[in-house]
Order: structure tokens, then sequence, then C-alpha cells
């Protein structure tokens, strides 16, 4: 069964970048989808982006002109970098994998494994 | 920009029947997924493919899809089950994954 691991600076300065990693157990990182999702404090689940084998990325169309998500294959991990962070980018931040299914000539997309998330404080 | 509506909260005793509603523009082209959410911890996916039940979870969690709706039920709703519920499908070209604005559920 995978297993996932979040790690990175719990405190990140506005204007900077936040950095997070996702190690994968378990498993190997070149199958599957490799998502990001982050929670505000007393808030609800936001889709930050995914990356899947060959390296294709998608991202939620609000962020991605701010974050990238790559793949480290001979670590097992795969990252995220959120750029030009203010006080709105404060949240618990989850890493997780899943799959897709073809339905009605398009794709869906889940996530049945998650990371216990990781708190990012986005302040001066 | 497209969304997931679910109701902010639904409460119930124990025993009873709760069902939580996820609305979409999208839906009848997507399927839904759902998650189970308890205070300070990870989500969990508790249906799958709108009505598919993961292993390891209760017969008791069921789901079900009519037209832009779809719906979460839990028959004989248990104390352990007041936790946060969220929808997530996506949109209609599959290109980007979205969530429901979340269902508190309250076991009374």
């Amino acid at each position: 069964q995978v297993q996932l691991q979040e790690s990175g600076p719990g405190l990140v300065k506005p204007s900077e970048t936040l950095s997070l990693t996702c190690t994968v157990s378990g498993g190997s990182i070149s199958s599957y989808y490799w998502s990001w999702i982050r929670q505000p404090p007393g808030q609800g689940l936001e889709w930050i982006g995914f990356i899947y084998y060959g390296g294709i990325t998608n991202y939620n169309p609000s962020l991605k002109s701010r974050v990238t998500i790559s793949v480290d294959t001979s670590k097992n991990q795969f990252s995220l970098k959120m750029r030009s962070v203010t006080a709105a980018d404060t949240a618990v931040y989850y890493c997780a994998s899943g799959g897709n299914y073809y339905v009605s000539g398009t794709y869906s997309y889940y996530m049945d494994v998650w990371g216990k998330g990781t708190t990012v404080t986005v302040s001066s | 920009s497209y969304e997931l509506t679910q109701p902010p909260s639904v409460s119930v005793s124990p025993g009873q029947t709760a069902r939580i509603t996820c609305s979409g523009d999208a839906l009848p082209k997507q399927y839904v997924y759902w998650y189970q959410q308890k205070p300070g911890q990870a989500p969990v996916l508790v249906i799958y493919k709108d009505s598919e039940r993961p292993s390891g979870i209760p017969e008791r969690f069921s789901g079900s899809s009519s037209g832009t709706t779809v719906t979460l039920t839990i028959s004989g709703v248990q104390a352990e089950d007041e936790a946060d519920y969220y929808c997530q499908s996506a949109d209609s070209s599959g290109t980007y994954v979205i969530f429901g604005g979340g269902t508190k559920l309250t076991v009374l």
C-alpha cells in the first residue's frame, strides 16, 4: 500500500516561494497520478494540481501562473513550488495519489491515498 | 468557473439515514467521488465512480446519481460518522479537478 509523507518549511515569508516535497513509499512514482491539495484554516479543500507519468501536469486555473509540480523519480518524490505567496496561501497542504477513469469521452480523476498534511503559514 | 454545490450542513439522529447532495452541470458526464474528513485528519475516499465503495468502507455508505445531482447516503448513521464530507469531480473536458464546498454532518 502506497504511503505519502509531506515535508517542507512550516513558515514562509510573503512574496517568497513555498516549496514542499512528498515522499512516496510502498509504490513506484512512475505510476499513478500525484496531486497537491490544500485546505485554508476552517475552509474546504482546494485542488492545486497533479502530475502523472511522462511528467504531464494539470493545474487549477486560479493558481496556474504561480505553481509548478515536478517529480524526482530517483528519490521517489514529487514536489510543489508556489511563487509569490501571500497570507491567503496559509493552509494545510496535502499530497495524494490516485488515478483516472475514462467516462463519456473524457477523463475523471480521483485521489485514494493521502498524506497526513503539513501546515504552511505565510507571515513575515 | 465550474462549481459543485453541497449543502453546508446536515443533521440526523443516530440510526437514521443521512443524505448529502452534490450538484453540478457536468455531473451527467463525469464521475463523482466522496471523501470523509474528521477534524485534524486527512480526507478518506468513501465512494468512487458515483456509487462504488472502496474496500474497508462500511456498507452503510452508498452513492447514487441522477442527472446533475449525486447523493451520498449513510444508512443507520453512527456517532463516528460525524465529519465533513466533500464531493469531487472534474470539469466536462476532463482538464481539472474540483471539490464541492463540503457538508458538515452532525449526529444529534
